[in-house]
């Protein structure tokens, strides 16, 4: 068990929907990062946050938005849902910044 | 866009021999770190080297890093058919970018 979780673990939903993904780090981490796995597909970096404020931003759609909360949680708001869309969310934590991450087991989103 | 690319793609080995992946990345960094993904479960680490670092050893994993080719190198000796599974190498400051991966079985 690596700390990190993330609600909720399958998401099954239509085109053109929104959708919340929920992270809650280990305690005492400030930085929460967000991936996108698609199938058979390495991780893209979607955006990190450190202690509330956002510090990186990779290659995440307009569509996409994530905030962390003072309580340090993050949600990732996933709108406009489509089909390509459908992949395994992961976020991961830590203490600081460019040190070891540990990963929730990912929420698995279905576009249908 | 990734910072890291694993290479090879996949590895095929059996079990008792070593494996060796290999990572080339673009930037200057402060560390690298590997990453092992079973399948559709979320990554653990495995090691982070530094980049006044030239090898790290951690039970059967030796990672050496090249800064001036920009490269890092992944061995696991003594493969078990538990070592089954995706192994990734990050880099990044603020963002940590995975590469897409070397995928390696082991047959028992």
């Amino acid at each position: 068990d690596s700390g990190v979780t993330q609600t909720p673990k399958h998401l099954i939903t239509a085109t053109g929907q929104r959708v919340t993904l929920r992270c809650s780090p280990r305690s005492g981490d400030l930085s929460v990062y967000w991936y996108q796995q698609s199938l058979d597909q390495g991780l893209q970096f979607l955006i990190q946050y450190y202690n509330g404020e956002e510090r990186a931003k990779g290659n995440i759609l307009e569509r996409f938005s994530a905030q962390q909360f003072p309580d340090l949680h993050s949600e990732l708001n996933l709108s406009s849902l489509e089909l390509g869309d459908s992949a395994l969310y992961f976020c991961a934590s830590s203490v600081g910044t460019n040190e070891k991450l540990f990963f929730g087991s990912g929420t698995q989103l279905s576009v249908l | 866009s990734q910072q890291g690319e694993e290479d090879p793609q996949a590895l095929s080995i059996q079990e008792g021999e070593n494996a060796t992946m290999n990572c080339s990345y673009k930037t200057s960094i402060n560390n690298l770190q590997w990453y092992r993904q079973n399948s559709g479960r979320g990554l653990v680490h495995l090691i982070l080297i530094r980049s006044n670092e030239r090898e790290k050893h951690s039970g059967r994993l030796r990672v050496t890093l090249d800064t001036s080719k920009k490269s890092s190198s992944l061995l696991i000796t003594a493969s078990r058919a538990a070592d089954t599974a995706s192994y990734f190498c990050a880099t990044g400051v603020n963002d940590m970018r995975f590469g897409a991966g070397t995928r390696l079985t082991v047959k028992p």
